[in-house]
C-alpha cells in the first residue's frame, strides 16, 4: 500500500536559517510521482515540484532544493535562507503513474520567525 | 494563472442546509475530477473520484447519499453536502486530472471551500 510519512509535525526556524523537511514514502509501484505542495494560511495548495520515480537527480529552484533517494525512499525538501513568507504547511505527496490517486503526508507546519 | 476554479471559497450556513460546491477546469477538459476534505491541522483525504458522464467512485467511509457528486460536463463537477451538520464543517478541495501535464502537474487543485455549519 502507498503511504507518505512526514515525521516532522511542526518546525520553527529563525529567518535566514536553512531548513529541511523530511518525506519518506512507501509504494510497491515501480513507476510513480512524488510531489511537494505548499499550503499557506489562506488554504490553497501551491505546487512546488513533481519528480518521476525514474529521475533521481536532485533539483534546485532558487532557494528551494529537493533530494530524492530511492534507496531510502526519501524525497526531502530544503529551503535555504528561509524567509517569513515561507511560513506555511508543506505537504509531500505520492501518486501512481496515472496521476490519479494522490497520497498526501500529514504535512509539516513551518514557522519562520523574523 | 489558476486553471481550476472552485466556488464558493467559503460558506457559513445553518445545520440542515444543503450546500453545493462547484469545481471548474478553466482551459482544459477534465474527464476526471477529485474531491478532498481537510480537517483543521490534518492532511487532505480523498473523498471521491468524479468521472464525467458516470457515477462517482467514493472512498471507504464516505457516505454517497451525504455527499452528492455530479460531473455533467467535461469542465464542471459539483459536490453537494446534503443536510449539512456541524461535523461536516471542513475545508473541501477539488482537483482536475490533466492528461496534458501542463505546468508539470497531473492534477490541478482548486483554492478550496471553507464550509462552516452552525
Amino acid at each position: 500500500a502507498q503511504k507518505v510519512t512526514q515525521a516532522q509535525t511542526e518546525i520553527s526556524v529563525v529567518e535566514k536559517e536553512d531548513v529541511t523537511l523530511d518525506c519518506v514514502y512507501e509504494t510497491r509501484d515501480t513507476t510513480y510521482y512524488l510531489f511537494w505542495y505548499k499550503q499557506p494560511p489562506s488554504g490553497e495548495l501551491v505546487f512546488l515540484i513533481r519528480r518521476n520515480s525514474f529521475d533521481e537527480q536532485n533539483e534546485i529552484s532558487g532557494r528551494y532544493s529537493w533530494n530524492f533517494q530511492k534507496s531510502t525512499s526519501s524525497f526531502n525538501f530544503t529551503i535555504t535562507a528561509s524567509q517569513v513568507v515561507d511560513s506555511a504547511v508543506y505537504f509531500c505527496a505520492l501518486s501512481e503513474s496515472t496521476g490519479n490517486q494522490f497520497y498526501f503526508g500529514t504535512g509539516t507546519s513551518l514557522t519562520v520567525i523574523p | 494563472g489558476a486553471v481550476v476554479s472552485q466556488h464558493p471559497s467559503w460558506v457559513i450556513c445553518k445545520s440542515g442546509t444543503s450546500v453545493k460546491i462547484e469545481c471548474r477546469s478553466l482551459d482544459f477538459q477534465a474527464t476526471t475530477m477529485f474531491w478532498y476534505r481537510q480537517f483543521p491541522k490534518q492532511s487532505l483525504m480523498l473523498m471521491a473520484t468524479s468521472n464525467e458522464g458516470s457515477k462517482a467512485t467514493y472512498e471507504q467511509g464516505v457516505e454517497k447519499d451525504k455527499f452528492l457528486i455530479n460531473h455533467a460536463s467535461l469542465t464542471l463537477s459539483t459536490l453537494t453536502v446534503t443536510s449539512a451538520h456541524p461535523e461536516d464543517s471542513s475545508f473541501y478541495i477539488c482537483s482536475a486530472r490533466d492528461r496534458g501535464l501542463r505546468n508539470n502537474q497531473p492534477q490541478h487543485f482548486g483554492d478550496g471551500t471553507r464550509l462552516s455549519i452552525l
